[in-house]
């Protein structure tokens, strides 16, 4: 089944206790993209990246770093977050060519930072 | 720089009712447009899209079309059902100017009642 992970689901920490989430797409896309959902602001473009090795930020990258080493996996650290990163975090990919555009979401995220 | 505003909801309407959800966008160049839903406790689901200009995109019974004069992606649906009740969200992409950045609106929650 074509489809875009992430782990945990859920997940409580602490002010700066370094985190990872991962996320990972088993449809050979290029194109991977972190977001996250706040209330009245709907999605956020965290980071993206087009390629292996290859990443830009989206319009907030602040508190965030991103790594892309092998296609499928796309990674979200947060190496020290605060209060202001609770939120719904979602992992995206699509494809360059054909279908771009269309983007294939995972299930999401809900960190919280006490 | 690009960015997409809707309406705020949430929408309540009865079943068989006709849906209107206003969307409008601020680009530099010819985006892409999308609508996406999404339903409880899941990720975004793309709903519909059109790539350019009178272009009209069609799923499920729900259309939009692309009116560059008016900057504007209105989501309709001509009977709603209670299967429909989810937040709606309007996006758009830059990347046919190879900016690769998506923006989404601050999504609109819809009720339908039996």
């Amino acid at each position: 089944e074509a489809q875009v992970t992430q782990n945990p689901r859920y997940l409580i920490t602490v002010t700066g206790k370094k985190l990872t989430v991962t996320c990972s797409q088993n449809m050979n896309h290029e194109y991977m993209s972190w977001y996250r959902q706040d209330p009245g602001l709907g999605l956020r473009q965290i980071y993206y990246s087009m390629n292996v090795e290859v990443t830009d930020k989206g319009d907030v990258p602040e508190g965030y770093k991103v790594s892309r080493k092998e296609k499928r996996n796309f990674p979200l650290i947060l190496e020290s977050p605060s209060p202001n990163q609770t939120s719904l975090y979602f992992c995206a990919s699509s494809p360059l060519g054909g279908d771009a555009d269309t983007q294939y979401f995972g299930p999401g995220t809900r960190l919280t930072v006490l | 720089g690009d960015s997409v505003t809707q309406m705020e909801g949430p929408v309540t309407l009865s079943e068989e009712a006709f849906l209107t959800i206003n969307c409008t966008y601020t680009a530099t160049g010819y985006p892409s447009l999308f609508w996406y839903v999404q339903y409880p406790g899941e990720g975004l689901q793309l709903l519909l899209k059109a790539t350019k200009a009178d272009d009209k995109g069609s799923n499920k019974g729900f259309e939009a079309t692309y009116r560059k004069e008016t900057t504007s992606f209105h989501l309709e649906k001509g009977s709603v059902q209670v299967s429909d009740s989810a937040v709606y969200f309007c996006a758009l992409s830059d990347r046919n100017q190879n900016f690769n950045k998506f923006y989404f609106g601050s999504g609109t929650k819809l009720n339908v009642k039996p």
